[in-house]
C-alpha cells in the first residue's frame, strides 16, 4: 500500500532563509509524487510533481523537490524564503493501478517571520 | 477562464437536513473527485469518477452520495447520515484519471453544521 509522511507539522523560517519541508514515502512501485501548496480558505495549487523522469523536479515560485529512491524521501526546498509563501504544504503520492487517486500527508504549515 | 467552480463557498445547514454541493469544470476533464479537508487531517477521498454514469467509493464514502449526469458536474450530496459532516470540501478534476494525471483544484467550500 502506497503511504507518505510529512515529518514536520510546522516549520518557521525567516524571510531569506532557505527552506526545506520534508517527506518520506512508502510505494510497492515506482510512484508519482507532488507538492501542493494551500493558502487559507482556498483550494490546492500543485507546485511540483515527479513521474519517473528526472529526479530533481522543479517547480513554480523558485520551489523544487529531488527524489531519492533509496531514501525513500521527497522533500521541497527553496533557497530563501519570500513572505507569500507561508501557507500550508502537502506532499501527496498517487495511489496505484491506473487509477489517479491521490493519498494526502497531513500537511505542514510553513510561517515566515520578516 | 478555464478551472473549476464550487458554489456555494460558505453553507451552513441544520442536524438532519441533506445538503448538495455544487462542483462544475470547464477543462474538458473526464476525471472529477470529491475530497474532504478536517484540521491536521490532510485529505481524504470522499468519492470519484473517471467517466460520466459512473463513480466509485473513496476511502470515506459513509453518509454522502454523488452523481455524474454531465462531464462537467459533479454534485455531492451530504446527507443526514454523515455524522459529523462540518468540513472543508475540495473538488478536484484531472484529464484522465491516470496515476500521473496533475489533479486541479477548485475553492471549496466549507459546510457547518449547526
Amino acid at each position: 500500500a502506497q503511504s507518505v509522511t510529512q515529518l514536520d507539522s510546522h516549520v518557521s523560517v525567516s524571510e531569506g532563509t532557505p527552506v526545506l519541508l520534508r517527506c518520506n514515502y512508502s510505494s510497492s512501485y515506482s510512484p508519482s509524487l507532488f507538492w501542493y501548496v494551500q493558502h487559507p480558505n482556498k483550494g490546492l495549487q500543485l507546485l511540483l510533481k515527479y513521474t519517473s523522469a528526472a529526479t530533481l523536479v522543479k517547480g513554480i515560485n523558485g520551489f523544487e523537490a529531488e527524489f531519492k529512491k533509496s531514501e525513500t524521501s521527497f522533500h521541497l526546498t527553496k533557497p530563501s524564503a519570500h513572505m507569500s509563501d507561508a501557507a500550508e504544504y502537502f506532499c501527496v503520492v498517487s495511489s496505484g493501478g491506473s487509477q489517479g487517486n491521490l493519498i494526502f500527508g497531513k500537511g505542514t504549515k510553513l510561517s515566515v517571520k520578516p | 477562464d478555464g478551472g473549476i467552480t464550487q458554489s456555494p463557498k460558505y453553507l451552513f445547514r441544520k442536524e438532519g437536513q441533506n445538503v448538495t454541493l455544487s462542483c462544475e469544470q470547464n477543462l474538458n476533464h473526464d476525471a472529477m473527485y470529491w475530497y474532504r479537508q478536517d484540521p491536521g487531517q490532510g485529505l481524504r477521498l470522499i468519492y470519484y469518477s473517471q467517466i460520466v454514469n459512473d463513480f466509485q467509493k473513496g476511502d470515506i464514502a459513509e453518509g454522502y452520495s454523488v452523481s455524474r449526469e454531465k462531464k462537467e458536474s459533479f454534485p455531492l450530496t451530504v446527507t443526514s447520515a454523515q455524522k459529523n459532516p462540518t468540513a472543508f470540501y475540495l473538488c478536484a478534476s484531472s484529464i484522465e484519471g491516470g496515476r500521473t494525471d496533475t489533479q486541479y483544484f477548485g475553492p471549496g467550500t466549507r459546510l457547518t453544521v449547526l
